[in-house]
């Protein structure tokens, strides 16, 4: 089954406690992206990938981090989580001639206390 | 600043009626996106259109993208309650950042 997944689905952790969210999609997609959804603000790009080793900012990149080593997965690194980093995550994945198209994960919902 | 404006906010309506939702926007889109959102789900696609002037239709939903790839609308006939949810739609825009722009959303809700 064509999918992206997504690990942990929910995550309470503290401020500064370093994590790592996984993103993993099984469709042979070159873009690979992260949001976070807030209520008010909608859904804001994060950071987003070309394809293996090419990634680029969106529009909310600072505190985070992202690598792309492998074509298949794209994870999102807080290395200081801040309350203000409390919010619901989307990794997304789509063809690299249509990137506006994506197969969207399940979400990580996400508190930092 | 919100390079694309979704409105309604919120639509409530009897089960059996029509709607339309519009995304607008300052900036031209290579192509736009809709998508619908269920609580605690990722977004779903539903349509893409490309070519200014397009209409696609999806069962009872019917999709326009403007002439000038500015603007775009959602069309509901005969709206069920299973068409609840949150409604998104999504541009990558002609300067081929790379970068996708949601829409904040229309919440649709279906009464039964």
């Amino acid at each position: 089954e064509a999918q992206v997944t997504q690990n942990p689905r929910y995550l309470i952790t503290v401020t500064g406690k370093k994590l790592t969210v996984t993103c993993s999609q099984n469709m042979n997609h070159e873009y690979m992206s992260w949001y976070r959804q807030d209520p008010g603000l909608g859904l804001r790009q994060i950071y987003y990938s070309m394809n293996v080793e090419v990634t680029d900012k969106g529009d909310v990149p600072e505190g985070y981090k992202v690598s792309r080593k492998e074509k298949r997965n794209f994870p999102l690194i807080l290395e200081s989580p801040s309350p203000n980093q409390t919010s619901l995550y989307f990794c997304a994945s789509s063809l690299g001639l249509a990137v506006g198209e994506q197969y969207f994960g399940p979400g990580t919902r996400l508190t930092v206390t | 600043t919100q390079l694309l404006e979704q409105s309604p906010q919120f639509l409530s309506i009897q089960e059996g009626e029509n709607l339309t939702v519009y995304c607008n926007s300052s900036s031209v889109f290579s192509s736009l996106q809709w998508y619908r959102q269920e609580p605690g789900e990722g977004p779903v696609l539903l349509v893409t259109v490309v070519t200014g002037g397009e209409v696609k239709k999806l069962k009872r939903l019917t999709f326009q993208f403007g002439d000038a790839r500015k603007d775009s609308s959602l069309h509901i006939t005969a709206a069920q309650p299973g068409d609840t949810g949150l409604y998104l739609c999504a541009g990558e825009r002609m300067n081929r950042d790379d970068k996708i722009i949601f829409g904040k959303g229309t919440r649709l809700h279906i009464l039964p």
